[in-house]
Formats: C-alpha cells, sequence, structure tokens
C-alpha cells in the first residue's frame, strides 16, 4: 500500500482555468511538500507544511497557487488560471511523524496537462 | 536559499564499471536523500543519511556524506543495465531542494 495516494493521475485542463490536485497520506506525517517536474526536467520544490501551516516555499510558488488541507487528512494544490508552462508533473511527498531517521515518501505524481 | 548541484548530469557506462555521481550544497543540513526515478515514473527513496561520515550501501549503490565538505557521494559499483535511471540527491532544511539529477544510462 503505497505510503501516499495522488488524484488524479492525469488532468487535461484549458488555459486560464483553475486546477486542484489532491494528495492522501495515508500515515501521519511529519512534513509535506509538493514539487513540480517538467517533463525530463529537474525536480523543484513548490511548499512544505509542517503543523499544517505553509513552513517554506520557493520562487515558483506565487500568487497563482495554494494549499489547503481541507478536512483535516488530504492536503490539495490549487492552481489558478492555469498557463502552458504549468504543464508538469506534480508531486506531494511527506515525511512520516513516527520517525525522523527515514526518507520522505513520495505520490505518484499528477501528470497536468495545459492546453 | 540551498543550492544543491550534482555531477555529472549525464553519464554512460559500460556493464562492469565503477563510476561516482557527486552532491554539492551550499548551506548546513541534517538530512541527505538519494533517490532514482524511472522515465515516467515517481521518485523511489535509495537512501537517507543523517550524519557526518554516514555510509549506507544496498547492493551495488554506496551513499556516503560528509557534512564538513557538504558533499554527498554515490557509488556504483560494478553496473548493470537495471541501473540505467536518473538519479537525484536532495537536502532537506525544511524545504527538500533537489539536485539536477544524474541520468545515467549503463550498456551492455
Amino acid at each position: 500500500e503505497p505510503e501516499v495516494t495522488q488524484t488524479p493521475s492525469h488532468q487535461v485542463t484549458q488555459m486560464g482555468q483553475e486546477v486542484i490536485l489532491r494528495c492522501v497520506p495515508i500515515s501521519n506525517h511529519l512534513y509535506f511538500y509538493w514539487y513540480r517536474q517538467i517533463l525530463g526536467q529537474k525536480v523543484e520544490f513548490l511548499v512544505s507544511f509542517y503543523n499544517n501551516e505553509i513552513s517554506e516555499k520557493s520562487e515558483i510558488f506565487d500568487d497563482q497557487f495554494s494549499v489547503e488541507r481541507p478536512d483535516g487528512s488530504n492536503f490539495t494544490l490549487k492552481i489558478r488560471s492555469t498557463k502552458l508552462e504549468d504543464s508538469a508533473m506534480y508531486f506531494c511527498a511527506i515525511l512520516p511523524k513516527t520517525s525522523l531517521n527515514t526518507e520522505a515518501f513520495f505520490g505518484q505524481g499528477t501528470r497536468l496537462t495545459v492546453v | 536559499e540551498l543550492k544543491v548541484e550534482q555531477n555529472p548530469l549525464f553519464l554512460s557506462m559500460q556493464e562492469g564499471k565503477n563510476y561516482t555521481i557527486y552532491c554539492n550544497y551550499s548551506t548546513t543540513s541534517d538530512r541527505l536523500y538519494w533517490y532514482r526515478q524511472d522515465p515516467g515514473k515517481s521518485l523511489e527513496s535509495l537512501f537517507v543519511l543523517l550524519s557526518n561520515g554516514a555510509v549506507k550501501q544496498e547492493g551495488r549503490l554506496m551513499a556516503s556524506l560528509d557534512t564538513k565538505a557538504r558533499l554527498s557521494t554515490l557509488h556504483i559499483t560494478a553496473a548493470v543495465h537495471d541501473l540505467s535511471a536518473t538519479y537525484f540527491c536532495a537536502v532537506d532544511n525544511n524545504d527538500m531542494r533537489f539536485g539536477a539529477g544524474t541520468r545515467l544510462t549503463v550498456k551492455p
């Protein structure tokens, strides 16, 4: 059973539309992250969450982006007014709460295509 | 801002050969990760290194960490084709930043 489940696996949206990407961590976690990866390129940090607050955010994470925890368990990444260049894989990751001596686990990703 | 640099970015190896991937980072950190990514897939954890001098080995891969030099290495021993993938290091300072990745191709 994966530690983190992301939905949808693939989303196609029209430019200018809003999209919501979802992430459900299975276990209790300490830190929560969102990343994006443009095809074949590096994994870019967007934002981290700690104690239900944004801990760090990158220069990419501007007003177009927001993160929420709508029901206390899953996390959402909202992208307002999508642009063509937002097309990428979006990954969430968790650092489990059980131990600091462990790696961060990644979800399988959501492929966002903006047309 | 934490910066993470990996080299080489591309690596083509013959099966049976050894090689090392390097990961330098710019600020102190207490946690460094190595991940593997196959094309079209997510990131698979290989190692987490937490202290200076830490060395971990799994099969043909061995990772080490020198926090004073801000350097981690991923050593590949007697490469096989199944190791072909992209390898990323990531340094965690509350914002887990990734290196650019090393695309490894192991040829027969």
